[in-house]
């Protein structure tokens, strides 16, 4: 029973590299979000998409991109890494307009 | 900007006490309201859900809302020390898309 799926749990970056964090559900849902959270915060919304080719931006998209070429995966891109990025990014997953969001563990990311 | 704001913490209750948290919401639209618990290093997990106007209990847990005044509430009778976490709450906003706005959290603490 996987669920949401996340990799890596933690990953340190230089200034200006760029890396891809993997999103995997599996549990056939059609909307998908990415989050972070920064140290005493609550979930800023990056992105999110309502299906497989459909993306749009959130609150904080500055910085990341986002694809959406299958129903079960949802990467989010970043080109330049800059030290505020520094944060716990979540990916979350829900079935219909009205049902809660399910999160996967998160990825650690540290940009020095 | 549509906002969520909870009531500051942190908030400490003696085990066996009620724990009150509050959260107030500006967008009017608004359907459908989440309380999430997340522990330290670990990621929200889902409590309870409440869509109309009233009283919605699970357990130890109730969620209140009240669509007039804009208020959202939960209340954990009984705290426990394993209530001690992060508690945040979520509002989806009025459109078809269904976009989550969390609040900045409160941080609760039962202490034996």
């Amino acid at each position: 029973n996987a669920g949401v799926t996340q990799t890596p749990k933690f990953r340190i970056l230089k200034i200006g590299q760029s890396m891809t964090l993997q999103c995997t559900q599996d549990m056939n849902h059609n909307y998908m979000y990415w989050y972070r959270q920064d140290p005493g915060m609550g979930l800023k919304l990056i992105y999110y998409s309502v299906g497989a080719g459909i993306t749009d931006k959130g609150e904080v998209p500055n910085g990341y991109n986002v694809s959406r070429s299958t129903t079960e995966d949802f990467p989010l891109r970043l080109e330049l890494a800059a030290p505020s990025q520094t944060s716990v990014y979540f990916c979350a997953s829900r079935q219909g307009q009205d049902q809660p969001q399910h999160f996967g563990d998160g990825t650690r990311l540290s940009i020095l | 900007q549509k906002e969520v704001e909870q009531n500051s913490g942190p908030l400490s209750v003696p085990e066996g006490a009620i724990a009150s948290l509050n959260c107030t919401y500006s967008d009017r639209g608004s359907q459908s309201f989440f309380w999430y618990r997340q522990y330290s290093g670990k990621s929200p997990e889902l409590i309870m859900s409440i869509y109309s106007n009233g009283d919605k209990e699970d357990g130890r847990f109730t969620a209140q809302l009240n669509k007039a005044s804009q208020y959202v509430s939960l209340l954990i009778r009984d705290s426990q020390p394993s209530d001690s976490a992060t508690y945040l709450c979520a509002v989806k906003e009025g459109t078809s898309y269904g976009k989550l706005t969390f609040g900045q959290g409160t941080i609760l603490t039962v202490h034996p």
